[in-house]
């Protein structure tokens, strides 16, 4: 049982460089959300999409794009990495219910941005 | 807007104390709240939830009520292990024409041996 798989696990970058992260999901969950996790800052949202061909802003957008390639598949895009996007990056899904929204993270990916 | 404190850390421990870690939030509505736990070099896991005012969420030891009159979620432990160290996060979570989840900051938990 897989969840939610992302890769690369690990990744420099040089400034200005691009790169993509992907994610995918086997729970068939409608929601996937990219978030960053920095020290002293918690979890930021950066994109989600609600279902298959929707993608909205979340709290820190700036420097990324997202594709949701399928309902399985979530991409996180950086076009030209600045420094300032080292981080922890989580790819996630979620189950809305009557119980509410739990959340599925992936593991991580570690970026570091030269 | 909706939000959700919880106590800053690092909490330190020994093996076999009472753990406390409080979270109170901030709701609109009627919000599901949730704890997530985080281990070293991996990605946040479920760790209990609750649904509504006086549920109490429970899993692996860990105990937290939801209670409506104080809004608070405190997350409750009898006898913590050197397993148990990791950063828990206090969540809630509604429906306002779409589902949106609001984490708390995260509090590091060590426990000694």
């Amino acid at each position: 049982n897989a969840g939610v798989t992302q890769t690369p696990k690990f990744q420099v970058l040089k400034t200005g460089q691009s790169m993509t992260l992907q994610c995918a999901q086997d729970m068939n969950h409608n929601s996937m959300y990219w978030y960053r996790q920095d020290p002293g800052m918690g979890l930021r949202l950066i994109y989600y999409s609600a279902s298959e061909g929707t993608t909205d802003k979340g709290e820190v957008p700036n420097g990324y794009n997202v594709s949701r390639l399928n309902k399985r598949e979530f991409s996180l895009r950086l076009e030209s990495a600045a420094p300032s996007q080292t981080s922890v990056y989580f790819c996630a899904s979620s189950e809305e219910g009557l119980s509410g929204n739990t959340i599925y993270f992936g593991e991580g990916s570690w970026l570091t941005v030269v | 807007g909706d939000s959700v404190t919880q106590m800053e850390g690092p909490v330190t421990l020994s093996e076999e104390a009472f753990l406390t870690i409080n979270c109170t939030y901030t709701a609109t509505g009627y919000p599901s709240l949730f704890w997530y736990v985080q281990y070293p070099g991996e990605g946040l896991q479920l760790l209990l939830k609750a649904t509504k005012a006086d549920d109490k969420g429970s899993n692996k030891g860990f105990e937290a009520t939801y209670r409506k009159e104080t809004t608070s979620f405190h997350l409750e432990k009898g006898s913590v292990q050197v397993s148990d160290s990791a950063v828990y996060f206090c969540a809630l979570s509604q429906n306002t024409g779409g589902f949106k989840t609001i984490f708390g900051a995260g509090t590091r938990l060590f426990v000694k041996a």
